[in-house]
């Protein structure tokens, strides 16, 4: 079945360090997203990539990194510049930009 | 900049009730999704609004879109406990989308 796959489902951070969420899609989608939500809230834009090895930022991109290597991939990770990490990090693709995004389960990310 | 915004924000209604949520948007889209999230889930796509007029039906929803009033409509006729949720539009132009601030829809016996 094609879909989106985000590991970990949890995901807890020690002060100081960087950690990786994993993102990967089989739906053959050149569109791919990063979001975060707080509790109660929507969802705010992070990076995303139109195109293999080519990133844009979103609203909130400063404490996080991407990359794009192969079109099935698109890993954030979580710098220790980004103090108040604690969110449901939810990736996306899409067959382009613009066009209806389909989401993965999601990584819930707590700070230890 | 584009704003997004949903109202009720929080919607507690009894079963068998209708009831609208409204999506309001600052400038120009050219397209408006509607989703849905279950707590602590993902989102499940429900609607894609590409035309102004543009009216689509599943079950118990239906959407609308007016694009000179840069409103989408999402009416629940005789809601089920099923559909509670938290509904977000999302909507902009190719280069640029935006969510909403989502609709809590709580259905109670």
């Amino acid at each position: 079945d094609g879909g989106i796959t985000q590991s970990p489902k949890y995901l807890f951070r020690k002060e100081g360090q960087n950690v990786t969420l994993s993102c990967e899609q089989n739906l053959n989608h050149d569109a791919m997203y990063w979001y975060r939500q707080d509790p109660g809230q929507g969802l705010r834009l992070i990076y995303y990539s139109q195109i293999v090895n080519d990133f844009q930022k979103g609203d909130i991109a400063e404490g996080y990194s991407v990359s794009r290597e192969k079109k099935e991939s698109f890993p954030l990770t979580v710098t220790s510049a980004q103090k108040n990490p604690t969110a449901f990090y939810l990736c996306a693709s899409a067959e382009g930009v613009g066009q209806p995004q389909h989401f993965g389960d999601g990584t819930r990310l707590s700070i230890l | 900049e584009l704003k997004v915004e949903q109202n009720p924000l929080f919607l507690s209604m009894q079963e068998g009730k209708n009831y609208t949520i409204y999506c309001n948007y600052s400038t120009t889209s050219d397209r408006l999704y509607w989703y849905r999230q279950d707590p602590g889930k993902s989102l499940e796509s429900l609607f894609v609004l590409l035309s102004n007029g543009a009216v689509k039906q599943e079950g118990r929803l239906m959407a609308s879109l007016d694009t000179k009033a840069r409103l989408s409509t999402l009416h629940i006729t005789a809601a089920v406990h099923d559909l509670s949720a938290t509904y977000f539009c999302y909507t902009g132009t190719a280069s640029k989308l935006t969510f909403g601030t989502g609709t809590r829809l709580q259905v109670t016996l």
